[in-house]
């Protein structure tokens, strides 16, 4: 099916560990972003792309990294794991936000670190 | 900082019932979205109105938005219990051409629908 992939949907890490979340969409779309949604909270912007090569943070970047060689792919990498980075991590996927098309987000990926 | 700030924090309404919520943002837009999350799960794109339309309709959807005011309301009409979720503002905000790719998202609307 169509859509936004991420995996792991669950991950329980130690403190200083490194991983990364995958995201992965087949619908040929240029935009891609990392979101944290934290609880109580909405979503908050980790980093974003507007196309294959190209990658910019957004609100809350650190301690994080992305690249984005390909369109389809976006995968997020945790450098040092620290308790503060527990979270529900949503990858998302736009075909062009300025010609009103929305967003399609994955089912996220709940990390814990202990 | 969370760009958008949504009133109510928390509705309970009748199956049948309207809902209506509200956002508030601060910086010029280029277009405002509003999404569903259903418990535990990932965010559903609803409507986006782009800063130059005033009113918006998608099936029982009708957003509404006041570039003046920096607001923006999201009216559910006949509610079902399907419809109960969060319910999430979300800008793309107006920076020379360059802001696509970056959502802004409020805290969210949790509503309720009792059957």
């Amino acid at each position: 099916n169509a859509g936004v992939t991420q995996t792991p949907k669950f991950q329980v890490l130690k403190t200083g560990q490194s991983m990364t979340l995958q995201c992965a969409q087949d619908m040929n779309h240029e935009y891609m972003s990392w979101y944290r949604q934290d609880p109580g909270m909405g979503l908050r912007l980790i980093h974003y792309s507007v196309g294959a090569g190209i990658t910019d943070q957004g609100e809350v970047p650190n301690g994080y990294n992305v690249s984005r060689s390909t369109t389809e792919d976006f995968p997020l990498r945790l450098l040092s794991a620290a308790p503060s980075q527990t979270s529900v991590y949503f990858c998302a996927s736009s075909y062009s936000p300025g010609q009103g098309y929305g967003y399609t987000f994955g089912s996220g990926t709940r990390l814990t670190v202990v | 900082s969370q760009q958008g700030e949504e009133d109510p924090q928390a509705l309970s309404i009748q199956e049948g019932e309207n809902a209506t919520m509200n956002c508030s943002y601060k910086t010029s837009i280029n277009n405002l979205q509003w999404y569903r999350q259903n418990s535990g799960r990932g965010l559903v794109h609803l409507i986006l109105i782009r800063s130059n339309e005033r009113e918006k309709h998608s099936g029982r959807l009708r957003v509404t938005l006041d570039t003046s005011k920096k607001s923006s309301s999201l009216l559910i009409t006949a509610s079902r219990a399907a419809d109960t979720a969060s319910y999430f503002c979300a800008t793309e905000a107006n920076a020379g051409g360059t802001s696509y790719g970056k959502l802004t998202f409020g805290q969210g609307t949790i509503l309720t629908v009792h059957p």
